[in-house]
């Protein structure tokens, strides 16, 4: 069974970075894309992109272009997501979610915990 | 907001039968790209309830159904149950977007 495993709640700082990490464990790693998305408070789920292990390649929302990072270790068979100059409306929560098949079209089977990310002065 | 259009929120009484629609456009759904649901119960991550348009993963009850027609989806819900009471989205992909999206969630609530 596919377990996604998240990093730790975080508080951060305005203008500030946060990296949120996901291990994969049980079944494969690398053929499947790995989203992200997020969730504000009280609102719905908002894709901001995702990375398939291998092909090694990144892929963002628009609105997030530029601000946001995708990588993925496949030794380690963890997903990274890094989101830079933080405002108070990056306060939400961060999933990282397995899809089916190596694209972003595929229905997602896989949730993580999701990671609490405030940011706060 | 969404590109995915749902209403904010439906009732219905317990055995009802409730309907979202999520509509799109010719660039995700009316382009052909499937729909998938999913249910968000309060303070848990998101769940797989519906795929590819019509198919429902192993587990799923029966009560729940997709559709897709042209640029709109739709989920039913049978014989409402107060345990069905969550958020659903939609989510496709869009060529223009060249990315996953959602529709904005929709809250049921039995009454």
């Amino acid at each position: 069974q596919v377990q996604l495993v998240q990093s730790g709640a975080e508080v951060k700082w305005p203008g500030s970075s946060v990296k949120v990490s996901c291990k994969s464990s049980g079944g494969t790693f690398s053929p499947y894309a790995i989203n992200w998305v997020r969730q504000a408070p009280g609102q719905g789920l908002e894709w901001m992109g995702g990375i398939i292990p291998i092909f090694r390649t990144a892929d963002y929302s628009q609105k997030f272009q530029g601000r946001v990072t995708i990588t993925a270790d496949e030794s380690t068979r963890t997903a990274y997501m890094e989101l830079s100059g933080l405002t108070s409306e990056d306060t939400a929560v961060y999933y990282c979610a397995r899809a089916g098949y190596s694209n972003y079209e595929a229905r997602i089977d896989y949730w993580g915990q999701g990671t609490l990310v405030t940011v706060s002065s | 907001q969404s590109v995915l259009t749902q209403p904010p929120s439906v009732s219905g009484g317990p055995g009802q039968r409730v309907t979202i629609s999520c509509t799109g456009s010719s660039s995700n759904i009316g382009a052909g790209y499937d729909v998938h649901w999913y249910q968000q119960l309060p303070g848990t991550a998101p769940k797989l309830l519906i795929y590819n348009n019509i198919n429902r993963p192993s587990g799923v009850p029966d009560r729940f159904s997709g559709s897709k027609s042209g640029t709109s989806a739709s989920l039913a819900i049978t014989g409402l149950q107060a345990e069905d009471e969550a958020a659903y989205y939609c989510q496709s992909f869009d060529s223009s977007l060249s990315g996953a999206l959602f529709g904005g969630g929709t809250k049921v609530t039995v009454l």
